[in-house]
């Protein structure tokens, strides 16, 4: 069974601070996914990488995939309470199916 | 362009009941995915519909049964509720053919089962 564990589960920190979201597997995907979700709302994608290694940036938030694709990390800087919210990744296995395995969440709370 | 609908957006049913949920895509977009959100197991996969036929399967018994029409609307099926089947359903739909798979999440139905 594929999983993918997401580090740490909950986070409270104060507006300003900077944080770290991993997301790990003993699994290889050939891309991976970091969604975010609001109460009462269904995720919202933020991002696809795609290659070993890449590195893609999005305002404050920088998303890493590893160079062996079996894991993955969410970087925010200077976190604001509109941050806020569950964090998931989302891993495409291999074998070429579109059923995505999603990581067990991370909540975050920033607040001001 | 409007985004993934889904209706309804709460329900309350009671055990031994049947519920149906219906989802619609995005215009254009021909694959809807269907997942199970609890706050003990997460994100779970139910199943993929794409072209009306369905494409892939997650591990939830044959009580979980699912249907996609000629225009991508999609519809899941709950017979025999149990409690543990208490839950946010949400769907995602995708524009097939791209190299990247990227669902877009409608904002769920909430599923209470007394």
């Amino acid at each position: 069974t594929q999983l993918l564990e997401q580090s740490p589960q909950f986070l409270s920190i104060q507006e300003g601070e900077n944080l770290t979201v991993y997301c790990n597997s003993s699994s290889v995907f050939s891309s991976l996914q970091w969604y975010r979700q609001e109460p009462g709302e269904g995720p919202v994608l933020l991002v696809t990488v795609v290659t070993g290694g890449e590195v893609k940036k999005l305002k404050r938030l920088t998303f890493q995939f590893g160079d062996a694709r079996k894991d993955s990390s969410l970087h925010i800087t200077a976190a604001q309470p509109g941050d806020t919210g569950l964090y998931l990744c989302a891993g495409r296995p291999t074998s070429g199916t579109y059923k995505y395995i999603f990581g067990t969440g991370t909540r975050l709370k920033v607040l001001a | 362009k409007a985004g993934v609908t889904q209706t309804p957006r709460y329900l309350i049913k009671t055990r031994g009941q049947q519920v149906t949920l219906s989802c619609s895509p995005i215009s254009g977009h021909r694959s809807v995915s269907w997942y199970q959100q609890t706050p003990g197991q997460g994100l779970q996969f139910l199943f993929e519909y794409f072209s009306e036929t369905q494409r892939n399967k997650g591990n939830f018994p044959g009580r979980f049964s699912g249907r996609q029409f000629s225009n991508s609307r999609s519809e899941m099926n709950v017979s025999t509720l149990e409690l543990g089947d208490s839950a946010l359903y949400l769907c995602a739909s995708t524009k097939a053919g791209q190299a990247i798979h990227e669902q877009f999440f409608g904002p769920g139905t909430r599923l209470t089962v007394l």
